[in-house]
């Protein structure tokens, strides 16, 4: 997966309480991006990085917060999680912003 | 605002059964549009970028065309192994470093 780890691979947790989760990269990629995919919805930009601490809002970024303090590293935090965001997130990383290279996703469900 | 929307949205053939996959988009202005394949529990693979009407990517039986409205996927002679989700996706010149937006799939199944 082109250097990229996503981590968890799997998370079960319960309305109201944060979760985090992490992509790592080792390309040395400068643009990294968040996506969720929903049945019925395809994959949707949550939010988006094109350089350390330089952070975009995508289409669906109501709800969810970013952070990349380092160039290998983009966080996802859910604030407060809600049923809604019961989804399976992929990170991506792209040096041009083109061609983008998927991780293998992390299954969230929010009870 | 950027739109794709790909038919059918599934397809089951049999092997060696060539077809077509349609992928139709509204963009401001292409910058390119993006085969991606996907396998369950995976995240999209990279397959090709077009960029102009007019141009063709094959990779082994995969062939990408590309118009001014759409993009074909053609699919000669599958084999089993061919079967996966298939996504397409644009982008625009009007975004900077915003992603792709994405199609919802079709998905594809090539029986024995």
């Amino acid at each position: 997966d082109a250097g990229i780890t996503q981590s968890p691979r799997h998370k079960v947790t319960e309305t109201g309480t944060p979760v985090t989760l992490r992509c790592h990269q080792t390309e040395n990629h400068r643009y990294m991006y968040w996506y969720r995919q929903d049945p019925g919805h395809g994959l949707r930009l949550i939010h988006y990085s094109y350089g350390v601490k330089d952070t975009d809002k995508g289409e669906v970024s109501d709800g969810y917060s970013v952070s990349r303090s380092k160039t290998e590293d983009f966080l996802l935090t859910l604030e407060s999680a809600t049923s809604s965001q019961t989804s399976v997130y992929f990170c991506a990383i792209s040096e041009s912003t083109e061609k983008l290279f998927f991780g293998s996703g992390t299954q969230l469900s929010v009870l | 605002e950027d739109q794709v929307t790909q038919s059918p949205e599934a397809l089951r053939l049999q092997e060696g059964e060539s077809s077509s996959l349609n992928c139709s988009y509204t963009v401001s202005g292409l910058r390119g549009l993006f085969w991606y394949r996907q396998d369950p529990g995976k995240g999209p693979e990279f397959l090709f970028t077009l960029y102009s009407a007019g141009e063709e990517k094959e990779k082994e039986r995969l062939k990408a065309t590309l118009t001014k409205k759409e993009s074909f996927l053609h699919i000669t002679a599958p084999k089993p192994e061919d079967s996966a989700t298939y996504l397409c996706a644009v982008q625009g010149t009007g975004g900077g470093a915003d992603g792709l937006t994405f199609g919802k799939g079709t998905h594809l199944i090539i029986q024995p």
